[in-house]
């Protein structure tokens, strides 16, 4: 079965620091890659998605970036996080090849605090 | 556009009453699915039902039941015999292409025992 693992589950980091959230796929291959953004009592942004290694899609402008190492390996960085950045973030997956109709698998997301 | 729109931010039951969660999506896509999601307080989300824009039937799994109505836009969520593991904010979700899912707002529910 297909599982999805995200770390860590909760940060805090200081404005203008670094960030890196990983993110991996299990039992899976060539998998549609996601992060959302969820900001406190609002519902779900997506900031980037991959539909395979090296190839990356951004949503929305902002100073966050993703990269995809590897088939089942999706990474969110900053170079120097704002106060803006704090939320939930959350990595997802969904069959490659299913289309429309594919519902996307969440992972236990990772709860970012910038003070 | 393609949007959801859950209206409800909150609502409040006593446990065993009946609840119904509203969404409505605006596309002008012919083809898409609808999605229903559970998160609880934990946060991760929990893919609950999927529903594609050509079938209209209606869906029931154990206390749950799903009613889609293409004329109005409509595809809400009742849950029958509420239960306190029931809390948790359920989100609509409207995905017209393999990369586009927009999710609404959310609707917080919260079962009182």
């Amino acid at each position: 079965s297909q599982t999805i693992h995200q770390w860590p589950a909760t940060l805090v980091q200081p404005v203008g620091s670094p960030l890196s959230l990983e993110c991996t796929v299990e039992g899976t291959s060539n998998p549609n890659l996601y992060w959302y953004r969820q900001a406190a009592g609002r519902g779900l942004q997506l900031l980037f998605y991959s539909v395979g290694i090296g190839q990356i899609s951004s949503e929305v402008p902002q100073n966050l970036s993703a990269s995809r190492p590897q088939d089942r390996q999706f990474i969110l960085s900053s170079k120097k996080l704002l106060l803006s950045d704090s939320g939930f973030y959350l990595c997802a997956w969904s069959t490659g090849t299913g289309g429309r109709n594919s519902p996307l698998h969440f992972g236990n997301g990772t709860r970012l605090t910038v003070t | 556009a393609q949007k959801v729109t859950q209206a409800q931010t909150e609502i409040s039951v006593v446990e065993k009453e009946d609840v119904t969660l509203d969404c409505v999506y605006e596309t002008r896509d012919t083809t898409y699915y609808l999605f229903w999601y559970k998160q609880p307080p934990s946060g991760e989300l929990v893919f609950l039902i999927r529903r594609n824009s050509f079938d209209e039937q209606n869906e029931i799994s154990g206390r749950y039941s799903w009613n889609f109505q293409k004329s109005t836009s409509s595809f809400n969520f009742t849950i029958t015999a509420s239960q306190v593991v029931d809390s948790a904010v359920y989100f609509c979700a409207l995905k017209i292409n393999n990369n586009d899912m927009r999710f609404g707002a959310g609707t917080r529910l919260t079962v009182k025992p």
